[in-house]
């Protein structure tokens, strides 16, 4: 069975201050796909960031960067100098390499206060 | 990046009444989703289906049901509304990875 674990269910920060959103997966699988997605107050998910299971590299974007670390299973995703636009409730999600629906967790509310 | 409509974007109607949402997609996607989601809580997959004519059960039970004639077009209805109905209503869509999500439909049942 999949799981995806996101502890943090919020958390609150000043902005400028950086912060890591964790998330932790299970699967049996040897190929599948991790993903983050945003939904602001506006209630749309945004697509973020896909990793898959082969490529164990940091990714960088702006002020945004993912740690996927296979020996963990976890793959966390750190916003730099947060602003009040990054508020948002923040999923994890994966795939199974045979499958295409995602399992999700549970989200976690960020709120970037000025 | 998908571009995936839904509509109406909000929907205030009373307990009993039909109800369709709508949902299409320009990408030309094989595969796409409802979701049922409480605002900020998680995710519930209630509809899927994989192409033309093929639809499935999600892995919440729901009193919805769809249809899939097009490939662009994926409604969803609920033959009579009830207050539990109240939510939001998430479409998507996806080639072989990441799904792209519509804007929503925040559904209301006084």
């Amino acid at each position: 069975a999949q799981k995806v674990t996101q502890a943090q269910t919020e958390i609150s920060v000043v902005e400028k201050e950086d912060v890591t959103l964790d998330c932790v997966y299970e699967t049996r699988d040897t190929t599948y796909y991790l993903f983050w997605y945003k939904q602001p107050p506006s209630g749309e998910l945004v697509f973020l960031i896909r990793r898959n299971s082969f490529d164990e590299q940091n990714e960088i974007s702006g002020r945004y960067s993912w740690n996927f670390q296979k020996s963990t299973s976890s793959f966390n995703f750190t916003i730099t100098a947060s602003q009040v636009v990054d508020s948002a409730v923040y999923f994890c999600a994966l795939k199974r390499g045979s499958n295409y629906k995602l399992t999700f967790g549970k989200g976690t509310l960020l709120t970037v206060n000025p | 990046e998908a571009d995936i409509y839904q509509t109406p974007r909000y929907l205030v109607i009373g307990t009993g009444k039909k109800i369709t949402l709508e949902c299409s997609q320009t990408m030309g996607h094989d595969k796409m989703y409802w979701y049922q989601q409480d605002p900020g809580m998680e995710l519930h997959l209630i509809h899927y289906s994989y192409g033309v004519n093929s639809t499935e059960k999600g892995d919440l039970s729901s009193e919805s049901t769809v249809s899939r004639i097009r490939t662009e077009h994926f409604p969803l209805t609920l033959e009579s509304a009830r207050p539990s109905h109240t939510s939001q209503y998430l479409c998507a869509s996806s080639g072989s990875y990441e799904q792209y999500f519509g804007p929503g439909t925040r559904l209301t049942v006084t």
